[in-house]
């Protein structure tokens, strides 16, 4: 298994551009979510899925929307990037049992807004 | 006011010493999390507790759900183990169904 999968590792935008960040998963996951991570602030929920179809906000959803039209697949789109969207954005899944358990961590993306 | 609270923040130690951090919360939790980050970024998941204590290799993560606090310790403590280690709480009553985190604490283990 790949596990969790997240592209691309590194990216800079200028203001106002828009673009997704791709975040994929062979594990069959039902629970999908993005956080970003600045310094002092800890990671933050910006928006995540319970499974194919369905979507909800997290702590920091503004400037951010997301899709789930598969299992495998959770992609995070800027629609404008703004200088404080630059963070570390990370994907995490884990299985939809009741009570998730082990959070699979993608790599992260390291964003850069101009 | 932060509803996980990591302590401390910082944290120095030499080779072979024993290691706790502490996380507590403030509101009701289902389970708890603690992440171990490297200085490459990557974050990978060491246990999640929702009672009692659990123990992989020099790790031990203790919580007591009652006194909301949460504790990590390492044995026997090496340079690999440098690294910020995050604690994470699913909130129990609702809401964002995803984790609540501390800040991290940043661990640096000298030889």
């Amino acid at each position: 298994n790949a596990g969790v999968t997240q592209t691309p590792k590194f990216q800079v935008l200028k203001t106002g551009q828009s673009m997704t960040l791709q975040c994929a998963q062979d594990m069959n996951h039902e629970y999908m979510s993005w956080y970003r991570q600045d310094p002092g602030m800890g990671l933050r929920l910006i928006h995540y899925s319970v499974g194919a179809g369905i979507t909800d906000q997290g702590e920091v959803p503004n400037g951010y929307n997301v899709s789930r039209s598969t299992t495998e697949d959770f992609p995070l789109r800027l629609l404008s990037a703004a200088p404080s969207q630059t963070s570390v954005y990370f994907c995490a899944s884990s299985y939809s049992n009741g009570e998730r358990e082990t959070q699979y961590f993608g790599p992260g993306t390291r964003l850069l807004v101009l | 006011k932060n509803e996980v609270e990591q302590s401390p923040q910082n944290l120095t130690a030499q080779e072979g010493e024993f290691i706790t951090i502490n996380c507590s919360y403030s509101v009701g939790i289902s389970a708890l999390h603690w992440l171990q980050q490297h200085p490459g970024g990557g974050i990978v998941s060491l246990f999640m507790l929702s009672s009692g204590k659990k123990k992989h290799g020099r790790l031990i993560a203790t919580i007591n759900i009652q006194e909301k606090h949460s504790s990590l310790h390492i044995t026997a403590s090496h340079p690999r183990d440098s690294a910020v280690y995050i604690c994470a709480a699913i909130l129990s009553g609702g809401g964002a169904d995803g984790l609540t985190f501390g800040k991290g604490t940043h661990l640096i283990i000298q030889p």
